[in-house]
């Protein structure tokens, strides 16, 4: 069964740092998603995409954090000048059409220092 | 906006036990309906979910949820739980007709004990 792929699968860097997170979704999906959960807290959404631009974003998704589909395979989310508080679990997802089951990947472990 | 609650964060039950995960929404517009599991270390598994038609959605492994409009409900169930059950379970909605992500509850940690 086709599955999302998230790397790397921990993430160590320094306070102040820029950090990249590599998410490649399901083939033939349209809709792709990120999402993070802080240790002990919810999943929380940060941003939807679609057709190359962003669908939706929640309060979270500032400045700070972008998106991108830099070729027909991956989807990446940037964090620029990373803080103590961005150390959460970060998990990709998709799905063929909006409102359709997403799929996740087994997300990647950010550690800010 | 939408909101999920998950009263229960941990629900400890003896093997071959029945369990019930509770989860209540709260949202001003229609929803469709969710149950992810997330076993150690790994990611989130998409166990069954409420789209429209009969209110009552099974999962392959056993596991049944019941959408209830009048309750805002849409509680988890399984009438005999196996030690490889344990994991924590998320229920979760998104808005109908939009595109915009999930909205989780916090999660209930199944234990199973022997």
């Amino acid at each position: 069964e086709p599955e999302v792929t998230q790397t790397p699968s921990h993430q160590v860097t320094q306070m102040g740092q820029e950090v990249i997170l590599r998410c490649v979704p399901i083939s033939n999906h349209l809709y792709f998603y990120w999402y993070r959960q802080i240790l002990g807290q919810k999943v929380e959404f940060l941003v939807s995409f679609y057709n190359n631009e962003i669908s939706e974003k929640s309060e979270i998704f500032d400045d700070q954090f972008s998106v991108e589909r830099p070729d027909g395979s991956n989807f990446t989310l940037k964090i620029r000048s990373t803080k103590l508080e961005d150390s959460a679990m970060y998990f990709c997802a998709s799905s063929e059409y909006a409102n359709q089951p997403q799929h996740f990947g087994d997300g990647t472990r950010l550690s800010i220092l | 906006a939408q909101s999920v609650t998950q009263l229960d964060s941990q629900v400890p039950v003896f093997e071959e036990a029945p369990v019930e995960l509770r989860c209540n929404y709260s949202s001003s517009v229609s929803v469709y309906l969710f149950w992810y599991v997330q076993y150690p270390n790994q990611g989130l598994q998409l166990l069954l979910k409420y789209l429209s038609g009969s209110t009552l959605v099974e999962s392959i492994n056993g596991f049944e949820a019941e959408f209830n409009k009048s309750q805002t409900s849409f509680h988890l169930r399984k009438p005999s739980v196996h030690i490889s059950d344990t994991a924590e379970y998320f229920c979760a909605v998104s808005v109908v007709g939009g595109a915009d992500g999930l909205t989780f509850g916090k999660g209930t940690h199944l234990i199973i004990q022997p």
